[in-house]
């Protein structure tokens, strides 16, 4: 099962332009994050934002989080290139001894 | 080691046999995670481990696969009767702890069923 669905599935920008993904999820949660990943193997941890927090930032990455509307954003500000990638939040819901699930990804695309 | 080794890189196998893929966590990591991945989805939980033992293995999705963590670091994910329909990325990962803390991926095992 996937607890977080994410919004856009595909993202197509130009290089300089700020990139917004969304993700929804399901049951309460004691964190959210948010992952990169390339050429579809090893995924990279971003950013974790606790469910008590509102808003992170990192780099050119701004995360937000509405535990009421149960919904994520990731912002990346000025992308480039490289920004290009999947990206999926990962949601460790509320309960001893559950996973860390994740959703099914925004595709970025970015061009020069 | 530096990071999560998952090994064989790629693995063909033909269909009905037996396979084994091996995850080495990060030293000290007690949280240990399988997922597969299928081309255009995001990772699939399959199978989660705190110390030794597994503390979630909803995912799991029949009982052609299993898994082992016998003393708590290196983990061995093991498919039975094997259908093309298993082919993806398997991925592992490691966490210091489960919740606030990141995850760290292992490269994957590309399993190819024929």
């Amino acid at each position: 099962s996937q607890q977080g669905e994410e919004d856009p599935q595909a993202l197509s920008i130009q290089e300089g332009e700020n990139a917004t993904m969304n993700c929804s999820y399901k049951t309460s949660i004691n964190n959210l994050q948010w992952y990169r990943q390339n050429s579809g193997r090893g995924l990279v941890h971003l950013i974790l934002i606790r469910s008590n927090e509102r808003e992170k930032h990192s780099g050119r990455l701004r995360v937000t989080l509405d535990t009421s509307k149960k919904s994520s954003s990731l912002l990346i500000t000025a992308s480039r290139a490289a920004d290009t990638a999947s990206y999926f939040c990962a949601t460790d819901a509320n309960q001893a001894g559950t996973a860390l699930i994740f959703g099914k990804g925004t595709t970025l695309s970015v061009s020069s | 080691g530096a990071g999560v080794s998952q090994t064989p890189s790629n693995k063909v196998t033909e269909k009905g046999k037996y396979v084994e893929l091996r995850c080495d966590p990060i030293s000290g990591h007690t949280a240990l995670y399988w997922y597969r991945q299928s081309l255009g989805q995001g990772p699939e939980f399959l199978i989660y481990f705190q110390g030794t033992g597994a503390a979630d293995d909803s995912g799991l999705p029949n009982d052609r696969f299993f898994a082992v963590r016998p003393e708590g670091s290196v983990s061995t994910l093991k498919i039975q009767r094997t259908e093309r329909g298993d082919s993806a990325v398997y991925l592992c990962a490691s966490s210091q702890s489960r919740g606030l803390t990141e995850a760290f991926f292992g490269q994957g095992t590309r399993l190819t069923v024929v």
